[in-house]
């Protein structure tokens, strides 16, 4: 058990549906983090937020979607999703977005887009 | 780039034997992290070193820290089978208000039994 739950584990989806990805954590941490993960390549930050605030958008397409109702919630919203875009997302937190504040990661959410 | 690249991309070793990994990166750092990640699962944070320190132990792991050569290196001694993971380094920029954590593509280490 991580301390950060994401759902659903595992995601299929067609170019066409809206899907959207959750995240939880209970380890009364401010910051939440959403990275992407394909093969042969480094991690991508992708949004960040901190105390309920986005404070970092890294050029992510708008298919991608934030939102983050409180510190312990997070979810990507998705739509019309490209071939691309199957990878592996994950969601992370940290105590705050600061210098030596280590990550909490779950353990992802596998999307297939087809 | 930011981001840390390990060196090798994979290493196999035997159980029992010492894993060496090693990390490089090009800017200034206010700290150095190194996580490992469980196929199929998330990253797990394992060890952060202090730009201002030189080494850091936590059980059968030593991180080294060398800023003047703006690299750092993960020692495993002892390993285990349960070590087969991948793993990552992440210097940490302070960039502006915010600081800034980018990772590498990751170290693939296989223990065999």
């Amino acid at each position: 058990e991580t301390g950060v739950t994401q759902t659903p584990r595992h995601l299929v989806m067609g170019m066409t549906n809206k899907k959207s990805l959750k995240c939880e954590q209970h380890l009364g941490h401010n910051a939440m983090y959403w990275y992407k993960q394909s093969a042969k390549k480094p991690l991508e930050l992708m949004f960040v937020y901190n105390f309920k605030e986005q404070t970092e958008n890294n050029s992510v397409p708008s298919r991608f979607s934030p939102e983050c109702p409180n510190s312990s919630h997070l979810f990507l919203h998705l739509h019309t999703l490209q071939p691309e875009d199957s990878a592996l997302y994950l969601c992370a937190s940290s105590l705050y977005r600061g210098n030596n504040s280590p990550l909490h990661f779950g353990n992802g959410t596998r999307l297939t887009v087809t | 780039s930011q981001q840390g690249e390990e060196d090798p991309q994979a290493l196999s070793i035997q159980e029992g034997e010492n894993a060496t990994m090693n990390c490089s990166y090009k800017t200034s750092i206010n700290n150095l992290q190194w996580y490992r990640q469980n196929s199929g699962r998330g990253l797990v944070h394992l060890i952060l070193i202090r730009s201002n320190e030189r080494e850091k132990h936590s059980g059968r792991l030593r991180v080294t820290l060398d800023t003047s050569k703006k690299s750092s290196s993960l020692l495993i001694t002892a390993s285990r089978a349960a070590d087969t993971a991948s793993y990552f380094c992440a210097p940490n920029t302070f960039t502006g208000a915010n600081s800034k954590l980018t990772f590498g593509k990751g170290i693939t280490l296989s223990v065999r039994p």
